[in-house]
This record gives C-alpha cells, structure tokens and sequence, in this order.
C-alpha cells in the first residue's frame, strides 16, 4: 500500500530534550512538509522541502530542524529551543509543482502527538 | 490578512441536511484548491481537489472554485452523522510548493 507513516504515534519529551520525529513516504513524491497544529487550530507550516537536500523554512520554523538525505523521509527534530512543543504534528507529502502534472494534492500521515514532560 | 480565511464554526445541522462550507483566500495566483476532512486526534483525508475555476463533483460531495470572487465552497448532500468532524480548506499557486490552509471548520451533524 502506499502511503505516509509517522512514528512513533505518541512521544514523551522532557526538558531541554532534543527529539526526532519520522516522516517516510513510498508516493515517490519529491515534496514533503511539517505542520504543527495545536488544540481547535489550523495548520501551521514549520518546514517544507521541494527536492532531496533542499529545504524551506515555513512559518514557524524557530526551534525545529529538518534534512532531506533521501526522497522517501524527511525527519523532523523538535529542539530543546522550542519553548511550547506540546502539539499534534503532521507529515504531508506530494507531486512537485512546475513538473507538468496538475496532481500536486497533498497526502498526510497519522500524525505524532508530542508532549512534554 | 491572512492567506486563507475560513470560518472557525462550530456548525451543527440535522442529519440529511445539505452543509455549505467555505474560505476566502487573497493570492489570485493561487491555481490548485483542496478539502480536507479530520477526524479527532487523526491526519487529515483528501476529500476534493480541484485545478482552477468551476465544480467537481464526488458522490455527496461538490467542490466549487470561483477564481473572480476569490471563494472556495464545499458541499455536502445528504449529511450523516459520520460527516461529523473538521473540514480544511487548502490552496497553493502554480510555482510554488507551498500549501496555505484555513483554521478549519468544525461540523457536527445531529441524528
């Protein structure tokens, strides 16, 4: 089946603790993005890539790191410098924009649900 | 201003009534519209997406762009109480990856 997976589906972080969220794809789609989202709130986007080894900061990119080594997984590490991580996060992936298809939707995964301990 | 306005909600409507949900975006370049529905505590479920102006339909469901006035409409026919949960709006232009989302609408639908 092709899809998104995110893991783990619950984290536990303690203070001043780096952690890492996964994000891996099997669509063959060359973009991938992170959203936060917070209890009764939309979307916020924290980093996007385009391209393998490429990559954009989104909105709210402070305190969060990203890299894209391979096209199937973009990893999401969630520094001891984000003061308020506690949210819901959420991988998405899709076709490229400008590569001559107009099926550029996104698809998400399940989602990893961080809090802080 | 945001990019993307949609109104919060919540909406509640009895079973079988026809909801109408809709966002405003200000970027006329925006090209690609999407809906999405989200459950509670789940990732969002690609419900429609259209390229550009006009309707798509998809069972009960009926996506409407109109480019001139900036507005986005999702409708749903026949509702069920399984239609329950928040909707999202989403755009992005022609050029770019980027995807800009509503605050999403929470619907609920009474037996």
């Amino acid at each position: 089946d092709g899809g998104i997976t995110q893991s783990p589906k619950y984290l536990f972080r303690k203070e001043g603790q780096n952690v890492t969220l996964s994000c891996e794809q099997n669509l063959n789609h060359d973009a991938m993005y992170w959203y936060r989202q917070d209890p009764g709130q939309g979307l916020r986007l924290i980093y996007y890539s385009q391209i393998v080894n490429d990559f954009q900061k989104g909105d709210i990119a402070e305190g969060y790191s990203v890299s894209r080594e391979k096209k199937e997984s973009f990893p999401l590490t969630v520094t001891s410098a984000q003061k308020n991580p506690t949210a819901f996060y959420l991988c998405a992936s899709s076709a490229r924009t400008g590569t001559g298809t107009l099926n550029t939707e996104a698809f998400f995964g399940q989602g990893t649900r961080l809090t802080v301990v | 201003q945001k990019e993307v306005e949609q109104d919060p909600g919540p909406l509640s409507v009895p079973e079988g009534a026809i909801v109408s949900l809709n966002c405003t975006y200000s970027n006329s370049a925006f090209q690609y519209f999407m809906w999405y529905r989200q459950y509670s505590r789940k990732g969002p479920e690609l419900l429609m997406y259209t390229y550009s102006s006009g309707n798509k339909e998809d069972g009960r469901f009926t996506a409407q762009v109109d480019k001139s006035s900036k507005y986005i409409s999702l409708f749903i026919r026949d509702s069920q109480p399984s239609d329950s949960a928040t909707y999202l709006c989403a755009t992005k232009g022609s050029s770019a990856s980027k995807i800009i989302f509503g605050s999403g609408t929470r619907l609920s639908i009474r037996p």
